[in-house]
């Protein structure tokens, strides 16, 4: 079935450096991959998300990209604020998963003061 | 504010015992996600219901079930409560059961089996 692997596991960047985050996945009949953010003591929520007949998709200071076929998608942030800090977490959505969305582990984002 | 509520926010109980977890979905949402994060874990999908029916069903163990009721409401039942079981139990909710579908999720339930 589907696996989704997220790199790194902690991320620290100075503040208003860039971040990246990346995640690969084996199915590469996925057609879905969102990102969602969790902030210290709540629930996750929805930042950006791409479908597969997209390359590149922008929202202010945050990216994502996806390259078929290496199968891995990364999560761009720049300009880095305090408020970036938060665990990230990528996931992706195939027919092999039974459309359910399959979660990376999740990277710690720091942004240094 | 997701819109998505969970009831209790904490639960602190003894191993053995049996609990409910509840989720009220946002308005006109059919479909409601559980997921399971321990300690510096990622999300574990538990199980998911749409319109009152299970759709699909992840890593739950034989000792937990769920329901989702006539108003959309949902419960996860937890019984034979293991030290292991302590984690954060979240609740999310979509309109439809795609999963391109954005979930929101709530504030969760904190469980700790002592």
């Amino acid at each position: 079935g589907e696996n989704v692997e997220q790199h790194p596991s902690t991320l620290s960047v100075q503040e208003g450096d860039s971040a990246v985050i990346k995640c690969t996945y084996s199915d590469s009949a996925s057609n879905y991959f969102p990102w969602y953010k969790q902030e210290l003591g709540k629930g996750p929520q929805l930042i950006i998300d791409i479908r597969s007949n997209v390359g590149e998709k922008k929202d202010q200071r945050i990216a994502v990209t996806l390259n078929k076929t290496a199968k891995h998608f990364s999560l761009h942030i720049t300009e880095t604020q305090p408020e970036d800090s938060a665990v990230y977490f990528c996931a992706a959505s195939s027919m092999d998963s039974n459309y359910q969305l399959i979660w990376g582990a999740g990277t710690k984002l720091i942004i240094k003061p | 504010d997701s819109g998505v509520t969970q009831t209790p926010k904490h639960l602190i109980t003894a191993t053995g015992q049996r609990v409910t977890l509840r989720c009220s979905p946002r308005s006109g949402d059919l479909s409601v996600y559980w997921y399971q994060q321990s300690l510096d874990q990622g999300l574990q999908f538990l199980i998911q219901y749409y319109n009152g029916e299970e759709r699909a069903k992840g890593n739950i163990l034989e000792r937990f079930s769920a329901q989702q009721f006539p108003d959309l409401h949902s419960e996860l039942n937890l019984s034979s409560l293991e030290l292991g079981d302590s984690a954060l139990y979240f609740c999310a909710s979509s309109v439809e059961a795609r999963p391109e579908e954005t979930q929101y999720f709530g504030p969760g339930t904190r469980l700790l089996v002592l």
